[in-house]
Parts: C-alpha cells; structure tokens; sequence
C-alpha cells in the first residue's frame, strides 16, 4: 500500500525567503503525487501534481515541486515566500491516476515571519 | 457553481447517537470520497466510491456507513457515535482527466 511523509511538522520562514517542504512517498510503481494547500477554517485546493514526463511540475501560486524517484521524494518549492502563503500542505500520493483512493500525509504547517 | 456541498457544518452529539453527514457535488464525478481531519493526523480516508452502487472502505473506516444510490450523493452515516469520532470530516469528489480531488467546506462534528 502506498503512503506519504511529510518530515517537518512546522515551518517558520521570512517573507520573501525561499521555501522547500519535504515529502516522501513509499509506492512500488510509478506513483501520482498531488500537493495541496489549506488555508484556516477552509477545504483543501490543489497547487500542482505529477503523472508521468517532465519531474519538475509548476504549479499555481508559484509554487513548484521535483519528483525524484531515486529519493522517492516530491519536494515542494517556492522562490519567494508572501505572508498569504501561511497554511497547511498536504502532499499526496494515488496508485492510478482514477478509480483508488488518495493518501495524504499528516502535513506541514506553514507560518511567514516578517 | 456549487461544486462539492457538504451539511452540516457543526454537529454536537451525545456519545450512541446517530447522524447523517451529507455531500452532494454537482459536477457528475464518479468518484467520491469522505475524509476525516484530526490535528497532527492530516487526511485519512474512511470510505470511497467509484460510482452509483460501488463503495470500499479507506483506512479508517470502522463506525462509519457509506452508500451510493446516485452520482450526485454520498452520505455517511455514524450508526452509534462515540468521543473518538470528533472531528472535522471533508467530502471529495475526483475530476477524471485530471485526478484533481474537489473538497466540500467541512463539517465539524463533536461527540460528547
């Protein structure tokens, strides 16, 4: 069965500075991986996912994030921080693109510092 | 455009009771889903359905009932709540082409 983890619970960086959240997958085949973003009291909205070609995959809000099969890893990026970037992010991890189920990780919480 | 409904959106309950979560999505998705939101857990999926009259269990699905009579709708059930089940449930439905899950608003539930 597949799963997902995401090493850092919470995360503090300053406005403007680069950010990467870290995400692992365990999976025996290629695997579908999703990020997603929850602002406070709200669902979740998808930033950007992988299905197969190029590893780098942008996404919305400048977001990006690099499949790296050799790390099982599906890191998330983003040059420069905004204070709105403060939220929780999930990643996840699906065996099919459609028909089963989509496994998260606990997440990561993101707070912006000025 | 409503996209994925989901009611209601607070629920006190007292321990052995029963409820009703609603989800209806208007986006004619087979694939629905409902999770559960507890803090430092993230998601966990307790039930899904691939289509009208398929359903399968997540990974947390004891205490909970799912069934799928139409595309649009998917309640769950709590057939006798316990304090265990406090917690924010979210319903999902999947876009096929581009595995995208949509999430209803939430329904945050307590059991005393």
């Amino acid at each position: 069965a597949q799963s997902v983890t995401q090493p850092d619970i919470h995360i503090t960086v300053s406005e403007g500075a680069s950010l990467e959240l870290r995400c692992n997958y365990s999976y025996g085949a290629t695997p579908y991986l999703f990020w997603y973003v929850q602002s406070p009291g709200q669902g979740l909205q998808l930033l950007l996912k992988y299905f197969s070609g190029d590893t780098l995959v942008q996404g919305i809000k400048g977001f990006e994030a690099e499949f790296k099969r050799s790390q099982s890893s599906f890191n998330l990026r983003k040059p420069s921080v905004h204070w709105s970037d403060a939220a929780e992010y999930f990643c996840a991890v699906a065996a099919n693109q459609a028909g089963t189920a989509l496994i998260f990780g606990k997440g990561t919480t993101l707070s912006v510092s000025s | 455009n409503a996209g994925v409904t989901q009611t209601p959106k607070f629920q006190v309950l007292k321990t052995g009771q029963s409820m009703t979560l609603q989800c209806a999505q208007d986006m004619n998705h087979e694939y629905m889903s409902w999770y559960r939101q507890d803090p430092g857990m993230g998601l966990r999926l307790i039930h899904y359905s691939v289509g009208a009259g398929i359903t399968d269990q997540g990974e947390v699905p004891n205490g909970y009932n799912v069934s799928r009579s139409t595309t649009e709708d998917f309640p769950l059930r709590l057939l006798s709540a316990a304090p265990s089940q406090t917690s924010v449930y979210f319903c999902a439905s999947r876009q096929p082409n581009t595995g995208e899950l949509f999430f209803g608003e939430g329904s945050r539930l307590t059991v005393l």
